[in-house]
């Protein structure tokens, strides 16, 4: 199946500082990436949707000046958490889909952010 | 309102077989998925039927009748692996993933 990388897989930081996240899908052309957050024992929550090329579209709630999303081409996002505080620690996950709408997202393994 | 129930949390023993049901309600309909998510690990990808019936997959199957806006994953001869949450989750009709919060499952030896 499809492969999605992430990177880091985990970091640490201070309150205070930016946190870049990559996303990669190796094997296909990621026209869509999603990035997902997901708190403990709770489902993912979708922030926002990127299309390569264009800006992206953020959830309700999310904030797009603190949460940039880059998608610069189409195996490559990046989402950088600007001036992290201790409520964004969370395991953000992506995910990517080819082509169709209707086709599979397929996940990035997952960055746990913590930020102290 | 969009909306996924399932199941909190199930319970089965290795080796047997075990039923997850999930209900949905969606504006409008583009597929079913089944996800399985181990602690602290992104989900994986199970299952995607759009169509009324039953898909096999070796040990895993998914079923789905969109009339009554049901679908379930059969897990057969269940693993101390298979231990995860399940998440079932909709596709609406501007294929955006509508997420339950998915089902504990504990296998116990």
């Amino acid at each position: 199946g499809a492969v999605v990388s992430q990177h880091p897989s985990r970091v640490i930081c201070k309150s205070g500082t930016s946190v870049k996240i990559e996303c990669r899908s190796l094997d296909f052309q990621a026209t869509t990436m999603f990035w997902y957050r997901q708190f403990p024992k709770q489902s993912l929550m979708l922030m926002a949707t990127s299309n390569e090329g264009s800006k992206a579209t953020y959830e309700q709630g999310v904030e797009k000046d603190k949460f940039l999303i880059n998608h610069a081409s189409l195996t490559l996002s990046t989402l950088t958490v600007t001036s992290a505080h201790p409520e964004d620690s969370s395991f953000y996950i992506c995910s990517a889909r080819s082509g169709r709408a209707q086709e599979t997202q397929y996940f990035g393994p997952g960055t746990r952010l913590l930020v102290l | 309102g969009q909306n996924i129930d399932q199941p909190t949390e199930m319970t089965a023993t290795e080796g047997a077989i075990v039923q997850i049901n999930c209900t949905y309600q969606t504006s409008g309909f583009n597929g079913l998925f089944w996800y399985q998510q181990h602690a602290g690990e992104a989900p994986t990808f199970l299952s995607y039927n759009v169509l009324d019936g039953l898909e096999e997959k070796g040990r895993f199957s998914s079923f789905l009748s969109r009339s009554k806006g049901y679908s379930y994953l059969l897990l057969k001869e269940l693993q101390m692996k298979d231990s995860a949450s399940y998440l079932c989750v909709s596709m609406d009709s501007n294929y955006q993933l509508i997420w339950g919060a998915g089902t504990k499952l504990i296998i116990k030896p």
